[in-house]
């Protein structure tokens, strides 16, 4: 059973950066074709897909934050990052990682992490 | 961006009757060369990551209970649950995945009991 957990400070100050880890069992990421990603959620609000990447390291970003997201893998951890930069208070938000899968869509999702962007 | 539109944005349906979720695309996310929708809908309870229901717009995931169903090709595409039950209480949103990226989601729809 595939398991991905999102990891890292629920608390961002303003103009800094938001780094979360997603953690993933149950499956190596260097087998399969999945991608891997990261989506958010302002409270009470929908979903917004922020990017994702390939094993390989090969990535595709959301055109709305590309210029502030990087993310990244770690395949001798079995992880990936997501890195956003220049943060405001509408970055808060709670954030899953999933598995991009391209039969199917979504297939696997964390539990999320909320992060607050607050001074 | 492919804009995906939902409506209604919220149902109030009684116990055992049929509840029924629209939504359209801006642009078809049907491949033909595969003749597959690339349109999936998810299932969010409170305080939950979303669930996985159907993919191809009419694939119900594995474990997902057959009073789920999707319907629809090209840019209209419908979510029906035959007969509500008390744990279907929760936002439900569609996603399309038709290449290129960017992804994107419907705005969602939530769905009580009358």
């Amino acid at each position: 059973q595939v398991q991905l957990q999102e990891s890292g400070p629920g608390l961002v100050k303003p103009s800094q950066t938001l780094s979360l880890t997603c953690t993933v069992s149950g499956d190596s990421m260097t087998t399969g074709t999945y991608y891997w990603s990261w989506i958010r959620q302002p409270a009470g609000k929908g979903l917004e897909w922020i990017g994702r990447v390939f094993a390989s390291g090969n990535t595709n970003y959301n055109p709305s934050l590309k210029s502030r997201v990087t993310i990244s893998v770690d395949t001798s951890k079995n992880q990936f990052s997501l890195k956003l930069n220049s943060v405001t208070a509408a970055d808060t938000a709670v954030y899953f990682c999933a598995r991009d899968n391209r039969a199917k869509g979504f297939d696997y999702w964390g539990q999320g992490t909320l992060v607050t962007v607050s001074s | 961006d492919i804009v995906m539109t939902q409506s209604p944005d919220s149902l109030a349906v009684s116990l055992g009757e049929r509840a029924t979720i629209n939504c359209k695309s801006s642009q078809s996310v049907l491949y033909s060369y595969n003749n597959k929708n690339y349109l999936a809908w998810y299932q969010q309870k409170a305080g939950q990551p979303p669930k996985l229901l159907i993919y191809w717009a009419s694939t119900r995931e594995s474990g997902v209970p057959d009073r789920f169903s999707g319907s629809g090709s090209g840019t209209d595409f419908t979510l029906t649950i035959s007969s509500l039950q008390a744990e279907d209480v929760a936002v439900y949103y569609c996603q399309q995945y038709y290449d290129p990226p960017p992804w994107t989601f419907g705005q969602g729809t939530q769905v009580e009991i009358k």
